[in-house]
């Protein structure tokens, strides 16, 4: 069974910092692309970032550009999210996603880690 | 990256169909058909419903079933059941190795 944990969420003060990790199992995590997608409190699913299956090219949404940064390790089956200069409006759940592979679809989620940023 | 346009809220009686629209641009709907819809209830993950446009993954009811026509894809669901009541998410993969969201519709089984 395809199993997603994430961890690292809390509450951070604007400008700061937070590493969120995800522990993949159940597949083979090194074959997939993997990708973070967030939900704020109420709002819709909005795309943050995916990575490639050697941790070659990564993608950022426009938002996080220049302030986010995914990698991860295929020894440990971990994904991470390494997020700086947080902002009030990154407050969300964040959920670790695995790809379908070929279908550019998310087959397999994560219950989420929340992340809050405020004063 | 605008998000793609769905109704915020739809609604039908047990048995009947309803029809989930997303409207999207040149860009990303209307380009690839790599749309994907998911259905999620409230304080749970997404789940995958639809991907390819049409295609059902393994243990979706074939009730769920998706299309296209140029910017605008949709999601159907017949024979409604009082388990279908959800928020359904339509996302479109939009280039460079990004996608992009429609802001979800809640539906209602009265």
């Amino acid at each position: 069974e395809v199993q997603l944990v994430e961890s690292g969420g809390g509450l951070v003060q604007p400008g700061g910092s937070l590493r969120l990790s995800c522990s993949a199992s159940g597949f083979t995590f090194s074959s997939y692309v993997m990708h973070w997608v967030r939900q704020a409190p109420g709002k819709g699913l909005e795309f943050v970032s995916a990575i490639t299956f050697n941790g070659g090219p990564t993608y950022y949404a426009d938002s996080v550009k220049g302030r986010f940064t995914i990698s991860r390790d295929n020894s440990k089956k971990t994904l991470y999210l390494q997020m700086s200069s947080l902002r009030t409006e990154d407050t969300a759940v964040y959920y670790c996603v695995k790809d379908l592979s070929g279908s550019y679809s998310f087959d397999c989620w994560g219950q989420g880690t929340l992340v809050t940023v405020s004063s | 990256q605008s998000a793609l346009t769905q109704p915020a809220s739809v609604s039908g009686s047990p048995g009947q169909s309803i029809t989930i629209s997303c409207t999207g641009t040149s860009s990303d709907v209307g380009s690839y058909n790599l749309v994907s819809w998911y259905q999620q209830y409230p304080g749970k993950a997404p789940k995958l419903m639809i991907y390819e446009g049409s295609k059902r993954p393994s243990g979706v009811s074939n009730r769920f079933s998706g299309s296209k026509s140029g910017n605008t894809a949709s999601l159907t669901i017949s024979g409604l059941q009082a388990e279908d009541e959800a928020d359904y998410y339509c996302c479109s993969y939009a280039s460079s190795g990004t996608w992009v969201f429609g802001g979800g519709t809640k539906l209602t089984v009265l």
